[in-house]
Formats: structure tokens, sequence, C-alpha cells
């Protein structure tokens, strides 16, 4: 099985910082990887498709990058409404699928 | 706009079982795969099923051990979730996902039925 370690579990910024969300597989997945958002009592919204493919209607501070074993999610200058957690979905073992653990951003 | 609404979760006491649904809208149900997702209280989320859009590729979580059965409706525009067998750590929210067309992201989600297994 594919495992996804996300890290760090709490991520803690400020208005307007840059913040990064780590996703690590446990194997090569290529970019077969998708970055979800969930707000606290809300639904997951999937952000980036397959690594770092944008998404019609997300913010374009939104961003994703890597390949391989090691991705990145990036909000360039994050904002209140941000306040969520982030899971990573790797699909390279479809149909069957795999969450990472999440991470959540929490504002100064 | 394309809408997922779940329902049919409710308290079960072990051992029980629970069908759940998931209306689709907004979009040519019967073009899309479909998967159910979970989320035990304070926990992350754990994929449960997947179903192609003709129903003839079905997988599960391994961890189901063959308690629940993913099924749709296409002409009713139904996808649902039969459960057996409930055990305490089955207590989640549950979602419908639609997974992209051609693509393996899930790409819309309902917002969730809960079901608690608890006697």
């Amino acid at each position: 099985d594919i495992l996804l370690t996300q890290s760090p579990a709490i991520l803690s910024v400020s208005p307007g910082e840059r913040v990064s969300f780590s996703c690590r597989a446990s194997q090569n997945i290529g970019t077969s990887i998708h970055w979800y958002q969930q707000r606290t009592n809300g639904s997951p919204r999937l952000l980036i498709k397959y690594a770092s493919e944008s998404i019609s209607g997300i913010p374009s501070r939104f961003s994703g990058s890597g390949s391989g074993t090691d991705f990145t999610l990036s909000i360039n200058s994050v904002e209140s409404e941000d306040i969520a957690d982030y899971y990573c979905q790797q699909s390279n073992s479809w149909p069957t699928y795999t969450f990472g653990g999440g991470t959540k951003l929490e504002i100064k | 706009d394309v809408q997922l609404v779940e329902s049919g979760g409710d308290l079960v006491q072990p051992g029980g079982s629970r069908k759940l649904s998931c209306a689709a809208s907004g979009f040519t149900f019967s073009n899309f795969g479909m998967h159910w997702v979970r989320q035990a209280p304070e926990k992350g989320l754990e994929w449960v099923a997947y179903i192609s859009s003709g129903s003839s590729i079905i997988y599960y979580a391994d961890t189901l051990k063959g308690r629940f059965t993913i099924s749709r409706d296409n002409p009713k525009n139904t996808l649902f979730l039969q459960m057996t067998s409930l055990r305490s750590d089955d207590t989640a929210m549950y979602y419908c996902a639609r997974s992209g067309y051609g693509s393996s992201e899930m790409d819309y989600w309902g917002q969730g039925t809960s079901v608690t297994v608890s006697s």
C-alpha cells in the first residue's frame, strides 16, 4: 500500500505570509497527487490536481509542486479564510486511494 | 451546478446495518465514477469505496473486509453504500464524492451524512 505522510501536523503563520505543506509518498507516484482543503464543519474541497494543475474557482494564491515522492502545496500570502485542514491524496493506485493524515493551518 | 446530497445516516446499534444514499444532480451522473469517503470524529479522511460509471469496476478499502457494498442506480442518479456488521469504529461522517471525468481526483463532494454506531 502507498502511504502518504504529511508534515508538520500543525502550521501557524501570520496573515500575508507564504506557507508550504509537505506530503511524502512511500513510493514513486509520479504526479498522481491531489490536494484538498477542509474548513471546520465543512466538506473537503479540491484545490490542486495532479501535483500542480490548478482548479477553476480556486484562488491563484494556491499552488502545488513536486513529483515522485515529495510534494508541496503552497499558499502565497495567507488569508484568514485559509484556516482549515489540508489533505493530500494519491491516485497512483487507482481505483484504490489513500489520504495523508492532514495538516492543520492556524493563523497567528 | 453540481450537487451531491447524502442521506441515511443515523444512530445504529453495533452489529446492525444501514444503507446510505447520495443523490446527484447538475451533471450526467452515468458518465462519472463515484467514491465514498469517511471521516471519524476528529480524524482524517479515509477512502472507503469506488464504483465506475457503469458499475463494472468496484473497489473497497482493505480494512472493510467485505462488510460494505457500493452500488448505483444511474436512471435515478443515486449512489448507495450498504453497510453491515457495523462496529464502533465505523462511526464517522460519510461523504460521497465525484471522480473527475477521465481523471482521478475527487472534484465535487457532498455535505456528508453522519453514522454513529453505539448501543
